[in-house]
């Protein structure tokens, strides 16, 4: 079956770091987005990466090891806005999208 | 430039009656999808569309749910007959879809559905 993991929640201080990791087990693989999603909100595209490494942009930065079948979502400099849930996706042999259940993240001031 | 417009964003009906959700995709884009989100199931995939056609339904609960896209601007989710357990955000999302459909996808604010 498809699988994708991510931690249920997170907690993390206003001006900090964090990583947010997710693990997948797909029937093929052929990217992966990361989206976040605020409380009472649409989710909104964060990044795509189909290679291996890191892209960043701006305070977000995202890691791909398809190796591993592991993505990471880093967040620099926290912000209280940044309070919202991070969902995992990826694209399968069949460019179908399979969703992870979302990261929630609290920040704390 | 407008995003994708869904409407309404609020209802409220009792169990049995018919519900019709719609949504209008980002100008350009050939790809649509229609989305569920609860808490207890997180995000799925109802059923999308590319070009109009629908492509993969396989995320419909049951005969009770249906979809069209009659043209590039326009799509509906209807709920023939209701139940509680409809009640949930449903989603409307549409992307440029290359061939890889590798383009992000963008959402609608969501139709926030309670069945009574």
């Amino acid at each position: 079956g498809q699988n994708i993991d991510q931690p249920t929640e997170m907690t993390a201080t206003e001006g900090a770091i964090v990583q947010i990791n997710c693990t997948y087990q797909t029937s093929g693989f052929n990217g992966l987005f990361w989206y976040q999603q605020h409380a009472g909100e649409a989710p909104t595209f964060l990044s795509y990466n189909v290679l291996d490494g890191l892209e960043e942009k701006g305070r977000f930065s995202s890691f791909l090891s398809r190796s591993k079948g592991y993505s990471y979502l880093l967040l620099k400099e926290l912000q209280m806005k940044d309070s919202a849930s991070y969902l995992c996706a990826v694209l399968d042999s069949n460019y179908q999208l399979i969703w992870g259940a979302g990261t929630k993240l609290i920040i704390k001031p | 430039d407008a995003g994708v417009i869904q409407s309404p964003r609020h209802e409220v009906t009792e169990m049995g009656q018919e519900v019709t959700l719609r949504c209008k995709p980002i100008s350009g884009h050939n790809s649509l999808f229609w989305y569920r989100q609860t808490m207890m199931r997180g995000l799925e995939l109802l059923i999308y569309f590319n070009n109009n056609v629908p492509i993969d339904d396989s995320g419909m609960p049951e005969d009770r749910f249906s979809a069209k896209m009659p043209n590039a601007s326009f799509s509906t989710l209807k709920i023939q007959p209701s139940e509680p357990r409809d009640s949930a955000v449903y989603f409307c999302a549409s992307s440029s879809r290359g061939p890889e459909n590798t383009q992000p996808q963008h959402f609608g604010d969501g139709t926030r559905l309670s069945i009574l």
